[in-house]
């Protein structure tokens, strides 16, 4: 098992220009759902993957975009930056979320300037 | 629409006091509910869950009832520690695995 990990972990990006984000699931997770934590905030639910196939989406724009890849990863593309975006960016993954619950990952620091 | 509210931050207690941190709900239906931890610098680590009423959620000496009469899943510690220091957040899932998280607890625990 070697959890969920998330890439780049610190990312400094100008107002405008667009960003992805990747996050390497465990082996058999098949659900990945991204979250946006501002400082000193619970994380906000973006959307969720299954099967590579977009499963829910939270209150955010389209310019917020997403793709899960057959060997367990993903990736969050966010185009358009504006300097709210900044925060931490959370992945979580999971086999059976009923049984196992969700692995989040480390998270990515991303400051738009 | 669900939400969830935690009592407010920072928590600051003496190594082995008890802890309560408080945490209710607003659902239809009937969520999964969890508490995560959250070290600095680091992601979320899932602490406890409870999938129904009644349902006594235990990890690491942390406990949480869930109850559905009061819509509240309390965790509670009876002696904590320093290495306890971290922020908690209690959550729902009742859109099929969409979580939805309180603002967070910051505990500081004091030697």
């Amino acid at each position: 098992e070697t959890g969920v990990t998330q890439s780049p972990t610190h990312l400094i990006k100008t107002r405008g220009q667009q960003v992805t984000l990747r996050c390497s699931s465990q082996s058999g997770h098949n659900t990945v759902s991204w979250y946006q934590q501002a400082l000193g905030q619970g994380p906000q639910f973006i959307f969720q993957y299954y099967r590579e196939e977009e499963n829910g989406r939270g209150n955010f724009p389209p310019r917020f975009s997403g793709l899960q890849f057959p060997n367990y990863s993903s990736e969050l593309n966010v185009n358009a930056l504006e300097l709210d975006d900044s925060a931490l960016y959370l992945c979580a993954s999971s086999a059976d979320r009923a049984t196992y619950g969700y692995t989040f990952g480390s998270g990515t620091r991303l400051t738009v300037v | 629409g669900n939400s969830v509210t935690q009592m407010e931050g920072p928590v600051t207690l003496s190594e082995e006091a008890f802890l309560t941190i408080n945490c209710t709900y607003t659902a239809t239906g009937y969520p999964s509910l969890f508490w995560y931890v959250q070290y600095p610098g680091e992601g979320l680590q899932l602490l406890l869950k409870a999938t129904k009423a009644d349902d006594k959620g235990s990890n690491k000496g942390f406990e949480a009832t869930y109850r559905k009469e009061t819509t509240s899943f309390h965790l509670e510690k009876g002696s904590v520690q320093v290495s306890d220091s971290a922020v908690y957040f209690c959550a729902l899932d009742n859109q099929g695995g969409k979580l939805i998280f309180g603002q967070g607890t910051e505990l500081s625990v004091k030697p």
